[in-house]
């Protein structure tokens, strides 16, 4: 059954510990990217990459870290640098149709930072 | 800086009623256009896109979206909602900025009312 899938669901941590948000997809699709959705505020870019290897910040990097080290993984650390890290995170992945990307998303981690 | 605007943060409808949900960017390249529709408890999934072509775009689930150029606009609409409507949707733009990634508004909660 082809898709994204992010795990855990829920993450409880405590404040000051870095955590690592897993993104595996096996759409055999290029590009991946981080979103974190906070009410009102609709989803913003936090990282994105479009080959292996390779990644860029988006608009709100500050404190988040990324590697794209294999196709199909994507894996986000939120540090503690991170000044407000409680939030709804979700991944996307697509694949170039026609230079268009059409985006896929991940059913979602919840991060609540204690 | 590019943005996407949606100006509808809640709206409450009656099943039957018409819906106009508004999508407003502000940048003068190309563009593509997307909504994306988030029930509750769900992932986020796609609910209509445009690329080229005819700026009258149909979706799943009976609604459309109508690009205007000159109003840089991309309004979402259904002639009847129904119960099951009851979401959050996003409108989405990919600029041809050499980001290839989107840039979300901050979405509308649509709460229909049986």
């Amino acid at each position: 059954d082809g898709g994204i899938t992010q795990s855990p669901k829920y993450l409880f941590r405590k404040e000051g510990q870095n955590v690592t948000l897993s993104c595996e997809q096996n759409l055999n699709h290029d590009a991946m990217y981080w979103y974190r959705q906070d009410p009102g505020q609709g989803l913003r870019l936090i990282y994105y990459s479009q080959i292996v290897n390779d990644f860029q910040k988006g608009d709100i990097a500050e404190g988040y870290s990324v590697s794209r080290e294999k196709k199909e993984s994507f894996p986000l650390t939120v540090t503690s640098a991170q000044k407000n890290p409680t939030a709804f995170y979700l991944c996307a992945s697509s694949i170039k149709t026609g230079g268009i990307n059409e985006q896929f998303f991940g059913p979602g981690t919840r991060l609540t930072v204690l | 800086a590019q943005s996407v605007s949606q100006h509808n943060h809640h709206v409450i409808l009656s099943e039957a009623a018409s819906l106009e949900l508004g999508c407003n960017y502000s940048y003068g390249g190309t563009v593509n256009l997307f909504w994306y529709v988030q029930y509750p408890g769900q992932h986020l999934q796609l609910l209509l896109k445009y690329f080229s072509g005819d700026p009258l775009v149909k979706g799943i689930k009976g609604f459309e979206a109508e690009f205007i150029k000159s109003k840089f606009s991309f309004n979402l609409r259904k002639p009847s909602v129904q119960w099951s409507d009851t979401a959050e949707y996003f409108c989405a733009v990919l600029m041809d900025t050499g980001r290839r990634a989107l840039t979300f508004g901050s979405g509308t909660r649509l709460q229909v009312q049986p």
